[in-house]
């Protein structure tokens, strides 16, 4: 079973600032999903990713197979930014590739 | 919006009694998933359905069942509620099969069991 470990558990950072998310799994995937969950509770998917790199605006994915090992990374950081952000990896025991997620990182944005 | 909708929004009901979640996947997406997410275990993954047929379970209660139907909408039913099962419920859908392919979420059901 693929086991997940997120750091850190809470991060409070002032606008402007560079922030990474790391996130770290026990067996090798397939792929990995980065997601944000929304102070309101709602939950969107921001990458998928198997190798390399992705950009989105200001948010960049990057994932090692070979370590297993991703980091989500924000730049200029804004307090709209303040969400929880969940790493997810495919379970390919028993529950057939489904995802089990990490604890997730509470990030918070001053102004 | 990511094109799964989930009703009702909120729901408050007592221990003992049965209720019933829907969810209506994007468009064309044939994988539908529900998840529980509690303060204390976080996300967890419930059970999968691939064009109307049961295709896993993760850490889902003998209490909780679910279906998928020909219009591939879906629910969930929980009975015989116990304060342990107040948590916000997810269905989220994919084209295809969860581990290489981006999921939608639902805005979520929140159960409280009183």
């Amino acid at each position: 079973k693929n086991e997940v470990e997120q750091s850190p558990q809470n991060l409070t950072a002032q606008e402007g600032e560079f922030i990474t998310i790391n996130c770290s799994y026990s067996v090798g995937i397939s792929a990995l999903h980065w997601l944000q969950q929304h102070p309101g509770g709602g939950i969107v998917s921001l990458f998928m990713l198997s190798s390399g790199k992705k950009k989105h605006g200001r948010l960049i994915a990057t994932i090692n197979i070979q370590e297993k090992h991703s980091s989500l990374h924000i730049t200029a950081s804004h307090p709209r930014d303040s969400a929880v952000y969940i790493c997810a990896v495919p379970d390919y025991g028993g529950s057939q590739g489904n995802l089990i997620f990490g604890k997730g990182t509470k990030l918070s944005v001053k102004p | 919006d990511s094109g799964v909708t989930q009703t009702p929004k909120h729901l408050i009901t007592a221990t003992g009694q049965r209720v019933t979640l829907r969810c209506s996947p994007r468009s064309g997406d044939l994988s539908v998933y529900w998840y529980q997410q509690s303060l204390d275990q976080g996300l967890q993954f419930l059970i999968q359905y691939y064009n109307g047929e049961e295709r896993a379970k993760g850490n889902i209660l003998e209490r909780f069942s679910a279906q998928q139907f020909p219009d591939l909408h879906s629910e969930l039913n929980l009975s015989s509620l116990e304060l342990g099962d107040s948590a916000l419920y997810f269905c989220a859908s994919s084209v295809g099969l969860p581990s290489n392919n981006e999921q939608f979420f639902g805005p979520g059901t929140r159960l409280t069991v009183l």
